[in-house]
Parts: C-alpha cells; structure tokens; sequence
C-alpha cells in the first residue's frame, strides 16, 4: 500500500505566528487530497480538501499541492491557541478510499 | 442536516457480550465506513459499503460483523471482543466511494472498552 507521510511533530508556533504543516504521498495515481482537524478525545473534521496543483484558501487555511513534487501541505496564518490539535494528511490510494498520516501535532503558545 | 451521528457514545462490555455501535447520516451520501483508532495513531479503515453493499472488508476478525440496512444507516456488530479491541470507533460517510467526491465526514465515535 501507497503511503502518506508526515512529521509527526509536536510543531510549535507562537500565537499569530503562521504554521506550516507538511506532508508527502508516494502513490502518483492520488487525485485529491484532504486535511483533518483532529482535537485530543475527538473524532477528526475536515477542514480542507485540494484536487488541483496550487493554493486553496479557506479563511485562515492555506491548502497547497505540488504534484510534481507529491507534497501537500497545510498553512495556518494568525495561529491561536484553539488551532492546537494533530493534523491528519489524508489521500485515497489504489482501492483505499483514505489512506492516512501519522499526523502531526500543532502547539499554538499564547 | 450536515453530520453523521452515532451512538452509543461510550461502551463498556465484557469478553462474551454482544453489542452494537450505529452510525446515521441525512446528506444523501452514498459511502459510509467504520474505523477503528487506538491513540495517538490515525485512524484504520476497518469496512466501507457503498451504495449499501460491502465493497471493502479491511481483513477484519469475524468478530465484528457490519450491516447496512438502508443507505442512511451503518451498524457494527460486536461479539466476543478481545480487550485490545479496546478503542474509539468511527463511522465516517462520503457522498460517492470512489473518485469523485471522496471527501469524508466523521461522526464523534464511540469510545468501546473491552474489559
């Protein structure tokens, strides 16, 4: 099975600071692409997803692709204290409808 | 109506009961799926029916038997659980399984303690 990797972190950012969350796919047959939320004792929400190679904006959210590259990666500008939570990269690989990260864990300091 | 519910929200069974967990969703999707998360791991895609038949069994034990009797509605079926099957369950949907709208909505699980 493809992967999805990430770092799983803790990445920490200061409060209004932008956060950058990363991740890399080796299955060049993945079309989309998707980033979960996911707060301790919580089940994962959906915060972004990107089909095409460049920037999606949502908000504060930055979704950017490289295809070439098989990066994604995540931005969150002005980050606060309530963007603390693991980050899960997620794209469907072969018959799998997701594959998932590790996640990376986000430490926003106030 | 824009989320997938399940209940129960926590379950405590013994080694020789039999339970289960269910999911509904109202988006009109037609993909629904159970995994299985220990923590600090990602989540593990157990099964995943679409349009109402079971297209994916992720090799999971016979122990835990899903259902779907309408497309609105997911149940897992517990019997004889091991205590490492401990964990939180989820039941996500998508509006298509494959290609396409793939984008997958979680319901808030249901943290299952095997003891």
């Amino acid at each position: 099975q493809k992967e999805v990797e990430q770092n799983s972190g803790p990445l920490s950012v200061p409060e209004g600071a932008i956060a950058s969350l990363n991740c890399t796919y080796s299955d060049r047959g993945s079309q989309s692409f998707f980033w979960y939320r996911q707060y301790s004792g919580k089940s994962p929400e959906l915060i972004m997803f990107i089909y095409s190679n460049g920037d999606k904006e949502d908000g504060r959210f930055t979704a950017q692709l490289n295809k070439a590259s098989q990066y994604v990666s995540l931005l969150i500008r002005d980050s606060q204290p309530s963007d603390s939570a693991t980050y899960l990269c997620a794209a469907p690989s072969g018959n799998t409808p997701l594959v998932f990260g590790k996640g990376t864990r986000l430490s926003v300091i106030a | 109506d824009t989320e997938v519910t399940q209940t129960p929200k926590h379950l405590v069974m013994g080694m020789t009961n039999k339970k289960s967990l269910k999911c509904e969703q109202h988006m009109g999707h037609r993909a629904m799926y159970w995994y299985k998360q220990k923590a600090k791991k990602p989540p593990e895609l157990m099964f995943v029916y679409s349009y109402e038949k079971l297209s994916i069994n992720e090799s999971v034990p016979s122990r835990f038997s899903p259902e779907c009797p309408n497309s609105s509605l997911l149940n897992l079926h517990l019997h004889a659980l091991q205590p490492e099957d401990s964990a939180l369950y989820l039941c996500a949907s998508s509006p298509q399984g494959r290609g396409g709208q793939n984008e997958q909505f979680f319901g808030p699980g249901t943290r299952l303690t095997v003891l």
